[in-house]
């Protein structure tokens, strides 16, 4: 399964868009890209994903590059409830699904 | 629909003490996974079961072991329980279909061995 880089911390003033960005420059041709967040030390949630399009749903953007290799997450209108941390995950559905969970990235959204 | 639930929610052991953290699910998903997270760590998986009937070692299968009861509860086992598995544990389930391989998580079991 390939590997993701995400950056350790973001901080972002409520109200304002929330863009978290990740790497997965190894990441192949059938496997997805997924988002998760922690809030404080519940289970993680499952945000949106993408395997090539453009994906949104009522929480989120998933904006995925042309070649692949990288990925942002925008939460278009940031509130204090988004503070958590962030998962970007890639995952190849056809091998026994098993997910690969990295350190991700640690949003503080401020008043 | 209570979708995931894990009991109990916290538990404190001495070294030695043996233990079963009970998840069940009402979502009639086939795939059921136990996580451990420890402090600033990411998850990682201890043991996961595809399917009622069958069970897999995940990453830290050491010192765990597993019971898919049926397809709506899969139990986890410490038999000799050490300060190292001082942990957060959390069950998760995987549907298929439109949603992808999306995970559905329980609200975790807090577990210190002291």
């Amino acid at each position: 399964d390939a590997k993701t880089t995400q950056p350790p911390s973001m901080d972002c003033a409520e109200g304002r868009a929330a863009n978290l960005p990740c790497n997965h420059s190894t990441i192949s041709g059938n496997e997805y890209v997924y988002w998760y967040r922690q809030i404080h030390s519940q289970g993680p949630q499952y945000i949106i994903h993408g395997l090539k399009n453009n994906e949104t749903n009522e929480m989120a953007s998933l904006i995925i590059t042309e070649d692949r290799k990288s990925s942002t997450l925008i939460l278009p209108h940031a509130t204090l409830r988004d503070t958590a941390v962030y998962y970007c995950i890639v995952n190849n559905a056809g091998n026994n699904r098993k997910l690969i969970w990295g350190l991700g990235t640690s949003l503080a959204v401020n008043p | 629909n209570a979708g995931v639930t894990q009991t109990p929610k916290f538990q404190v052991l001495k070294t030695g003490q043996s233990m079963t953290l009970q998840c069940a699910q009402d979502m009639n998903h086939n795939s059921m996974y136990w996580y451990r997270q420890d402090p600033g760590m990411g998850l990682r998986l201890i043991y996961y079961s595809a399917s009622e009937g069958t069970t897999d070692k995940g990453e830290v299968p050491n010192g765990y072991n597993v019971s898919r009861l049926n397809k709506r509860e899969f139990s986890l086992r410490l038999e000799s329980a050490a300060p190292s598995q001082t942990s957060v544990y959390f069950c998760a389930t995987q549907g298929a279909g439109g949603f992808g391989d999306t995970q559905y998580f329980g609200p975790g079991t807090r577990l210190t061995v002291l």
